[in-house]
């Protein structure tokens, strides 16, 4: 079945830094891949997604780009703000959606 | 509309009890999947149900299980409950596509948090 890793599993920035989060999945028949943010107290939230056909996308200050050929896809936040701080979940899927560990990102003032 | 609702939040058991853990789904959702989450693993997947079927299922032993009703609200069920199932388990909801295709956005709710004494 479908194994997702995600590296760092801690990752502290300087307030108006970047922050660069990375996965790996095993199935290459997989073709969703959304990140998922999850705050103290709450479930996670889907933040943005990308299918297979598509190798970049970008809301606003969060993009994630999408090599299928070495299996990796990446989260990128710029200019990040204290409201950053959170889990951060990446997944992927074919019949049922696989997460990977998450990313505790925190946010410096 | 109202979002993922799962109830209760919190549960306190004791080991070899059972537990029943309730969710409604945002309305006109028709699958409803099932996570833990803990701390080491992060969030595994349990099941998916969709249409009152269970569509899909992960590496969890038989004394995980489930079922929907015909008006999607779900229930999942541990039995023999063990100190390891101490978690969060967390519903999601989904807008499934006619074909039942599962790469739909999944909307969550706050979870339960149980503690197996």
């Amino acid at each position: 079945g479908e194994n997702v890793e995600q590296h760092p599993s801690t990752l502290s920035v300087q307030e108006g830094d970047s922050a660069v989060i990375k996965c790996t999945y095993s199935d290459s028949a997989s073709n969703y891949f959304p990140w998922y943010k999850q705050e103290l107290g709450k479930g996670p939230q889907l933040i943005i997604d990308i299918r297979s056909n598509v190798g970049e996308k970008k809301d606003q200050r969060i993009a994630v780009t999408l090599n299928k050929t070495a299996k990796h896809f990446s989260l990128h936040i710029t200019e990040t703000q204290p409201e950053d701080s959170a889990v951060y979940f990446c997944a992927a899927s074919t019949d049922k959606i696989i997460f990977g560990k998450g990313t505790r990102l925190h946010i410096l003032p | 509309k109202a979002g993922v609702t799962q109830t209760p939040r919190y549960l306190i058991k004791t080991r070899g009890q059972q537990v029943t853990l309730s969710c409604s789904p945002i309305s006109g959702h028709r699958s409803v999947s099932w996570y833990q989450q803990t701390p080491g693993q992060g969030l595994q997947f349990l099941f998916e149900y969709f249409s009152e079927t269970q569509r899909n299922k992960g590496n969890f032993p038989g004394r995980f299980s489930g079922r929907q009703f015909s008006n999607s609200r779900s229930e999942m069920n541990v039995s023999t409950l063990e100190l390891g199932d101490s978690a969060l388990y967390l519903c999601a909801s989904s807008l499934v596509s006619g074909t039942g295709i599962g790469d739909e956005k999944l909307f969550f709710g706050s979870g339960t948090q149980l503690s197996v004494l």
